[in-house]
């Protein structure tokens, strides 16, 4: 049972624009939030994330929001560049870390178009 | 400062063998999680380590085990192998246990099993 979701296996936007990513969770212990983003052959990094009480964070061209009533938070990518052309993974962790360390979504492929 | 290293980068191995897979954290860094990516699953917790001692385990079975020395540096094992271990293995540290956004992920190692 998938307890972080990225429904959107994959993503196209054009470069200037806005890329949205939404990420949904089931688990309601869940009070902390990150998003990595990874390369081909590289690791992931780490990007932005956010505490549940919170509901946005900014971090120059990103900002994401949650809204924990809705179990549902998403990435915002303003403005969209060729560099941001990646996989994008939601995480999210419980209370203290938790015991199953970061529970990720499988990655939503962003794709930058010139 | 050095990143996370991981060795070897790339692996073949036969079903029913076993396998060795060693992560380097950055300096300073105590605690090394490790995480297999798979195309169908996405990124799932293996086990955590934390100044030597295993911290937390996902859901994995037994075949899969860890350890960590004195100098942080972790390795993690792989018995019997079978097909369906084909994966990218990642490690992660940081400096404490529990901290998602201090995670460093290193290159990851790609195990192949035929």
């Amino acid at each position: 049972d998938q307890q972080v979701k990225q429904n959107s296996p994959s993503l196209s936007v054009q470069e200037g624009r806005i890329s949205i990513l939404n990420c949904d969770y089931t688990n309601s212990m869940f009070d902390y939030f990150l998003w990595y983003k990874k390369y081909p052959a590289e690791g992931p990094t780490f990007l932005i994330s956010i505490s549940s009480i919170k509901d946005k964070n900014e971090d120059g061209r990103f900002t994401v929001f949650l809204n924990k009533s809705a179990k549902h938070l998403s990435l915002h990518i303003v403005p969209s560049q060729p560099g941001d052309s990646a996989v994008y993974f939601c995480a999210a962790s419980e209370a203290g870390g938790g015991a199953d360390g970061l529970t990720f979504g499988k990655g939503t492929h962003l794709i930058i178009q010139p | 400062k050095a990143g996370v290293t991981q060795t070897p980068r790339y692996l073949i191995k036969t079903r029913g063998q076993q396998v060795t897979l060693s992560c380097s954290p950055i300096s300073g860094h105590r605690s090394v999680s490790w995480y297999q990516q798979t195309p169908g699953q996405g990124l799932q917790f293996l086990f955590e380590y934390f100044s030597e001692t295993q911290r937390n385990k996902g859901n994995f079975p037994g075949r899969f085990s860890g350890r960590q020395f004195s100098n942080s540096r972790s390795e993690m094992n792989v018995s019997t192998l079978e097909l369906g271990d084909s994966a990218l293995y990642l490690c992660a540290s940081s400096l404490v246990s529990r901290q998602g956004d201090g995670y460093t992920f290193g290159s990851g190692t790609r195990l192949t099993v035929v």
